[in-house]
């Protein structure tokens, strides 16, 4: 099994959907968790963080289940300019840099 | 511009040959991380500095790349008799350490090294 496991779509949805993606880890002791958006041969761009609380910015939720070891995103309101590769990204702690693992994206298009 | 800059934007390289990136990270920023992705996946990590010391090295980075923060500012990684294998995309990633500042990483635009 993968340490984090995404679902690599793509997800095609029309504009205005609501659309949500989970992303699951392995290692139960990690700590943090982001959210990263990466287009088309650019670079990932920090999206949000996750806490353990939940959180909100604008059209997007991102929320962590720690029993289920899994963190979601969800889109609501979507747009054409939503559409991207969305990674999640898993630190155990951050004693050790190298347990950054990044899930390897899912697709996400959006339709007009 | 502020943000996270490497240079160059693009590498081509024959194989055998001696490359070398640079990247320098956001100014308040201490750590400094340098990721490969490869198409389809995420990217994986291959080093990572706090300030000029080199803290951890991942089993991906063979005895062929090393890299460098010598004053605890700018960092290169310097990959040498450069294999078809390398062909990627080398990002680099600065964040703070969570002492008064946060942990997140920003990436900068990334090198795209193509071997042939």
């Amino acid at each position: 099994r993968k340490e984090v496991e995404q679902d690599p779509g793509p997800f095609n949805v029309p504009e205005g959907a609501t659309v949500a993606f989970n992303c699951t880890y392995s290692n139960s002791a990690s700590q943090s968790f982001f959210w990263y958006r990466q287009d088309c041969r650019k670079e990932p761009k920090l999206l949000m963080s996750v806490y353990s609380s939940g959180n909100e910015d604008g059209r997007f939720t991102a929320q962590l289940n720690r029993a289920s070891q899994y963190i979601s995103l969800l889109i609501r309101d979507s747009k054409l300019s939503d559409s991207a590769t969305y990674l999640c990204v898993v630190i155990p702690g951050y004693s050790s840099a190298s347990k950054i693992i990044f899930g390897s994206g899912t697709r996400l298009s959006i339709r007009p | 511009d502020t943000g996270v800059s490497q240079d160059p934007r693009h590498k081509i390289t024959k194989r055998g040959q001696n490359v070398t990136f640079r990247c320098d990270p956001i100014s308040e920023h201490n750590r400094l991380y340098w990721y490969r992705q490869t198409l389809g996946q995420g990217p994986e990590f291959l080093t990572y500095f706090q300030n000029e010391a080199q803290l951890e090295k991942s089993r991906l980075l063979s005895d062929r790349f090393s890299a460098e923060r010598p004053k605890g500012s700018f960092s290169t990684l310097e990959i040498q008799r450069t294999e078809q294998g390398d062909s990627a995309m080398y990002l680099c990633a600065s964040s703070g350490d969570g002492t008064g500042g946060s942990y997140e990483q920003y990436f900068g635009p990334g090198t795209r090294l193509t071997v042939t």
